[in-house]
């Protein structure tokens, strides 16, 4: 069965560091997003993608955060200077429409 | 905006027996798709179950169905048979036609032996 793969596992990184967070969408999806879940709360929307723009962003997706499609593979989410509060699991994930996502298995982000 | 909610944090049940988490949602789309996600400790984030908002019957998979009420804006999880590999997080979820999921708070559910 396809999968959307995340890489790393795990990060950690001194406040104020630049991360990158890659992830591999299913090849035939269209959609992909970046979910975000704070240890112990519920997954938060971050930002949509489609058609190499950015097709909706909440709140929480700030001037600090930014994503991009490289090379017609990888989706990446990066956090330009990370704060303490950005720790969290993030998720990738993509979709061929708003019924069906697959989800990779995660980021975990420690900011020290 | 869309809203979706689970007003139970926890909830245990015995192995074999049922159990039935609550999910209540508020949109004014008629045309949208809800979704159940288990999330065990490794934080994976797996699909239990979908139910198109355009289809009257109730979705089911395996141990797993749910009780959808459209007009109500309800769709609760009914887990069989439960299973100890069954004990994690359960997320209900809402997409529209917009694309993005939308979770609510999560029921943490534990299966004792």
């Amino acid at each position: 069965e396809p999968e959307v793969t995340q890489t790393p596992s795990h990060q950690v990184t001194q406040m104020g560091q630049e991360v990158i967070l890659r992830c591999v969408p299913i090849s035939n999806h269209l959609y992909f997003y970046w979910y975000r879940q704070i240890l112990g709360q519920k997954v938060e929307f971050l930002v949509s993608f489609y058609n190499n723009e950015i097709s909706e962003k909440s709140e929480i997706f700030d001037d600090q955060f930014s994503v991009e499609r490289p090379d017609g593979s990888n989706f990446t989410l990066k956090i330009r200077s990370t704060k303490l509060e950005d720790s969290a699991m993030y998720f990738c994930a993509s979709s061929e429409g708003p019924d069906g996502y697959t989800f990779g298995s995660g980021t975990r982000l420690t900011v020290v | 905006a869309q809203t979706v909610t689970q007003s139970q944090p926890e909830m245990s049940v015995q192995e074999a027996e049922t159990v039935t988490l609550s999910c209540t949602y508020d949109t004014s789309e008629s045309n949208y798709y809800l979704f159940w996600y288990k999330q065990p400790p490794s934080r994976q984030m797996i699909l239990v179950i979908r139910q198109e908002a355009y289809k009257q019957q109730n979705a089911t998979e395996n141990r797993f169905s749910v009780n959808f009420q459209k007009a109500a804006k309800s769709f609760s999880l009914k887990i069989s048979d439960s299973q100890l590999g069954d004990t994690a997080m359960y997320f209900c979820a809402f997409s529209s036609q917009g694309g993005k999921l939308i979770f609510g708070q999560g029921t943490e559910l534990s299966v004792k032996p």
